[in-house]
């Protein structure tokens, strides 16, 4: 139980594009899921909390209008980076919390390798 | 804000034998939860365990195990009998219980490679 299941797993896009990552909880249902950015050797920085039906809550530092957030669904968050470029370039890692009295808990989708040429 | 500190950037250890990975965290909430993640090559995110505060009996699950020190707000990782498959970066994270949100903080990281 508690799957978490991100696609694309891998994206390359031209700078300048768009792309959407998605983040589905497979067996259960997920009121807050979370996205992080991961450099390399590095540890994981929270982007935003995304509430099921709301806006999200983004950190400190990172631009709402670039990372666009929605959590249209109790099993559904997408993540869309605008107008990309190659700063962008990273792994992006989802979570959904799975909030049960006493177990609450985060479970983390495969992440997204982004690619911005 | 909470803060959580991973001293030890690398370890290694020999396959079979016992490691220790360190955590300290510095909080002023009384009731939170602590996690230790694994992060293989693959870069998936796996829950290894949880140690809730209000618990003073430490937690395990099968080779692991923690040893949760919460005046000392420490919360060490033991890998008992380590598997090559133990090879992985491992991050120590904590969520606090008031408000809704239920965020982590993690640590740096810590790499453990397991030697044959």
């Amino acid at each position: 139980g508690a799957v978490v299941s991100q696609h694309p797993s891998r994206v390359i896009c031209k700078s300048g594009t768009s792309v959407k990552i998605e983040c589905r909880s497979l067996d259960f249902q997920a009121t807050t899921m979370f996205w992080y950015r991961q450099f390399p050797k590095q540890s994981l920085m929270l982007m935003a909390t995304s509430n099921e039906g709301s806006k999200a809550t983004y950190e400190q530092g990172v631009e709402k209008d670039k990372f666009l957030i929605n959590h249209a669904s109790l099993t559904l968050s997408t993540l869309t980076v605008t107008s990309a470029h190659p700063e962008d370039s990273s792994f992006y890692i989802c979570s959904a919390r799975l909030g049960q009295t006493r177990r609450d808990t985060q479970y983390f989708g495969p992440g997204t390798r982004l690619t911005v040429l | 804000a909470q803060t959580v500190t991973q001293s030890q950037p690398e370890m290694s250890v020999q396959e079979a034998e016992t490691v220790t990975l360190s955590c300290t965290y510095d909080t002023s909430e009384s009731n939170y939860y602590l996690f230790w993640y694994k992060q293989p090559p693959s870069r998936q995110m796996i829950l290894v365990i949880r140690q809730e505060a209000y618990k003073q009996q430490n937690a395990t699950e099968n080779r692991f195990s923690v040893n949760f020190q919460k005046a000392a707000k420490s919360f060490s990782l033991k890998i008992s009998d380590s598997q090559l498959g133990d090879t992985a970066m491992y991050f120590c994270a904590f969520m606090k219980l008031t408000g809704s949100a239920r965020q982590l903080t993690f640590g740096s990281g810590t790499q453990l490679t397991v030697l044959p």
